[in-house]
């Protein structure tokens, strides 16, 4: 059962380059979510998809876009990236709406490095 | 704003030890808390979710509670392991869609042989 599947692991870019983290959860979940987690910062929420076919900002979502596909993938895109954006991005998902007490499942990150 | 705070940052216990870890909230409005464990390099896992009603959960050698009155959640571990070592986290939901889901910045905790 693989869970939450992010891709890439590692990625080191350029300041203004361009990249698409990938995210595909297979557990049938309705909502899925980005994090970035900064060392003293926590974790910290980009976007969201509530469920197929819509899409909301978080805490923090300047300079990054969102796609969710299908139910199953839910992509993050940053468009010209900046130093600030190096940290550790996280995708989740969970099964329904949080109120109801369902757990989040986490992938295991990809690490960005932007020089 | 809710605010999610864990002391101590960091905790180092010899092996067999019960302990203890603390989540203060600011919010007691909150509709459940979830503890998360975070080994180096690797994502969240969930490990147990309390819902507002409850006072504690329970999962092996875990042992969660809950006190909203008070702001507070503890994450009890018996009979430590080395296994055990990994940075656990808290995240209290006050709603609001997933806003309002703040964490803690986490407990590195280290069991020693």
């Amino acid at each position: 059962n693989a869970g939450v599947t992010q891709t890439p692991k590692f990625q080191v870019l350029k300041t203004g380059q361009s990249m698409t983290l990938q995210c595909a959860q297979d557990m049938n979940h309705n909502s899925m979510y980005w994090y970035r987690q900064d060392p003293g910062m926590g974790l910290r929420l980009i976007y969201y998809s509530a469920s197929e076919g819509t899409t909301d900002k978080g805490e923090v979502p300047n300079g990054y876009n969102v796609s969710r596909l299908n139910k199953r993938e839910f992509s993050l895109r940053l468009e010209s990236a900046a130093p600030s954006q190096t940290s550790v991005y996280f995708c989740a998902s969970s099964p329904r709406d949080r109120v109801l007490g369902s757990p989040l499942h986490f992938g295991n990150g990809t690490r960005l490095t932007v020089t | 704003k809710q605010e999610v705070t864990q002391i101590p940052a960091a905790l180092s216990v010899p092996e067999g030890e019960n302990l203890v870890l603390n989540c203060s909230f600011t919010d007691s409005a909150i509709y459940n808390l979830q503890w998360f464990r975070q080994d180096p390099g690797k994502g969240l896992t969930s490990l147990l979710l309390i819902q507002s009603s409850q006072r504690e959960q329970t999962s092996g050698r875990l042992n969660a509670s809950l006190d909203k009155s008070s702001g507070r959640s503890t994450l009890y571990i018996a009979a430590s392991q080395p296994g055990d070592s990994a940075t656990y986290l808290c995240a209290a939901y006050s709603g609001g869609g997933a806003d309002g889901l703040t964490f803690g910045k986490g407990t590195h905790l280290i069991i020693q042989p």
